[in-house]
């Protein structure tokens, strides 16, 4: 089966420009993921879709982030207007749900944002 | 503010020796325990999860959690150069998935085999 897809894999903008990251997740998973690494720090939580509904985006960092997941299948992340401190990669996974009690999440390579 | 702390290495470990991988974590709440390994400039891939106290074996790779020390780790038998990666430690709060929470993660640590 496909894995976790993400597009594009290197995106370089000037701050103050706009970037939008998309993630294409395993067919047939339900939940979506978008999580964050910035340089030096841990992966840190972003938002969970399930399907077409956002149901947790405590961790988004401020309004400059819009996700959106239409129609239940790939997912976009748009970043405007884009700061210095948005630099980082920007992972995207899935799952079908759970499994033995433990939701098992499937990663994508992530895009790495570079913001100048 | 939960927390999930790793010794961020490199740890050395010479080929065919035992890598032991050590994470804790700060939230009493948390219900699954995961370990994923990274390449570089890859995804990160599970490895092994576990929610109960004790030992779980696949293959070369055992996870271990003690839960009133709120310490989970990772052990490598056989260390292979191939084995050479971040290892990422992640605790979720809630025993099933697909609610509200996401992971969280600790930085990972650097494991080195020398061949």
């Amino acid at each position: 089966e496909a894995g976790v897809t993400q597009f594009p894999s290197h995106s370089v903008i000037e701050k103050g420009q706009t970037v939008t990251l998309r993630c294409d997740p395993i067919s047939g998973h339900d939940n979506l993921y978008w999580y964050r690494r910035v340089m030096g720090k841990e992966i840190k939580f972003l938002l969970h879709f399930v399907k077409e509904s956002k149901q947790d985006e405590s961790g988004m960092p401020n309004n400059r982030f819009l996700a959106e997941r239409t129609g239940g299948t790939y997912s976009t992340l748009k970043v405007q207007p884009a700061e210095l401190e948005d630099s980082g990669v920007y992972f995207c996974a899935s799952s079908q749900g759970t499994k033995f009690g433990a939701n098992v999440l499937t990663f994508g390579a992530g895009s790495r944002l570079t913001v100048l | 503010q939960k927390e999930v702390e790793q010794n961020s290495g490199p740890l050395s470990v010479p080929e065919g020796a035992i890598a032991s991988l050590n994470c804790t974590y700060s939230d009493r709440g948390s219900q699954s325990f995961f370990w994923y390994r990274q390449y570089s400039g890859k995804s990160p891939e599970l490895i092994m999860f576990i929610y109960s106290n004790g030992d779980k074996e696949d293959g070369r790779f055992t996870a271990q959690l003690n839960k009133a020390s709120q310490y989970v780790s990772l052990l490598i038998r056989d260390s292979q150069p191939s084995d050479s990666a971040t290892y990422l430690c992640a605790v979720k709060d809630k025993y099933s998935g697909g609610g509200a929470d996401g992971l969280t993660f600790g930085k990972g640590t650097h494991l080195i085999i020398q061949p």
